[in-house]
């Protein structure tokens, strides 16, 4: 009955590959974010998605691409990778519904290595 | 936009000590400010959490955090530390009007030696 779940939990791929990171949510939560936690540590928030409308970090190279089939889901996308998009990425759900007050409940992080 | 500063970088401490990180955050409106912990390899989990009301939260494991509003703080304390709150904590804030994006701050390494 995990919350957030995401799929893989590693993976190692070569430069140049297009790979797919899954996240599904069983809490209703409304809206579905990406994370990025690089080496240090830090997290940089990469996207949100509530209700068809998509927030982009503009920092966010355009090879990353969210998609997401329902509400429940929000799936990540990469094209072309490059040995900097190692990092762990964390998927995070949460409610507008309860005032912004709920906080963020993560997935477990799925440890992309790029070699 | 809003942005969070921990300006602690890595916090050694003997078990029993006490425990207080800093968390100064950057916004001019109201705001959710919200400590999470993740423990080595794990994800993050929340701590406590602050949205209204009496600005001293008490959270899980012993945590509490004082909202301070006029010092933009929210600092994370804990009386006695034990080894097993060996891990990386990360203070964060959202609006509580707009996109509800969660920004974190860079993070303190707590380090509890026995």
């Amino acid at each position: 009955d995990t919350a957030v779940s995401q799929t893989p939990k590693y993976l190692v791929t070569q430069m140049g590959n297009d790979k797919s990171i899954k996240c599904e949510q069983n809490l209703g939560h409304d809206t579905m974010y990406w994370y990025k936690q690089d080496s240090k540590k830090f997290l940089k928030i990469m996207f949100s998605y509530n209700n068809k409308e998509l927030i982009i970090n503009e920092t966010v190279p355009n090879r990353f691409s969210p998609k997401s089939p329902d509400k429940a889901h929000l799936n990540l996308h990469i094209n072309s990778l490059e040995l900097g998009d190692s990092a762990v990425y964390f998927c995070a759900s949460s409610s507008r519904q309860v005032g912004f007050s709920g906080g963020y409940t993560f997935g477990s992080g799925t440890r992309l290595t790029v070699v | 936009a809003q942005s969070v500063s921990q300006h602690n970088h890595h916090v050694i401490l003997s078990e029993a000590a006490s425990l207080e990180l800093g968390c100064n955050y950057s916004y001019g409106g109201t705001v959710n400010l919200f400590w999470y912990v993740q423990y080595p390899g794990q994800h993050l989990q929340l701590l406590l959490k602050y949205f209204s009301g009496d600005p001293l939260v008490k959270g899980i494991k012993g945590f509490e955090a004082e909202f301070i509003k006029s010092k933009f703080s929210f600092n994370l304390r804990k009386p006695s530390v034990q080894w097993s709150d060996t891990a990386e904590y990360f203070c964060a804030v959202n609006a509580q009007t707009g996109a509800n994006n969660l920004f974190f701050g860079t993070g303190t390494r707590l380090t509890v030696i026995p």
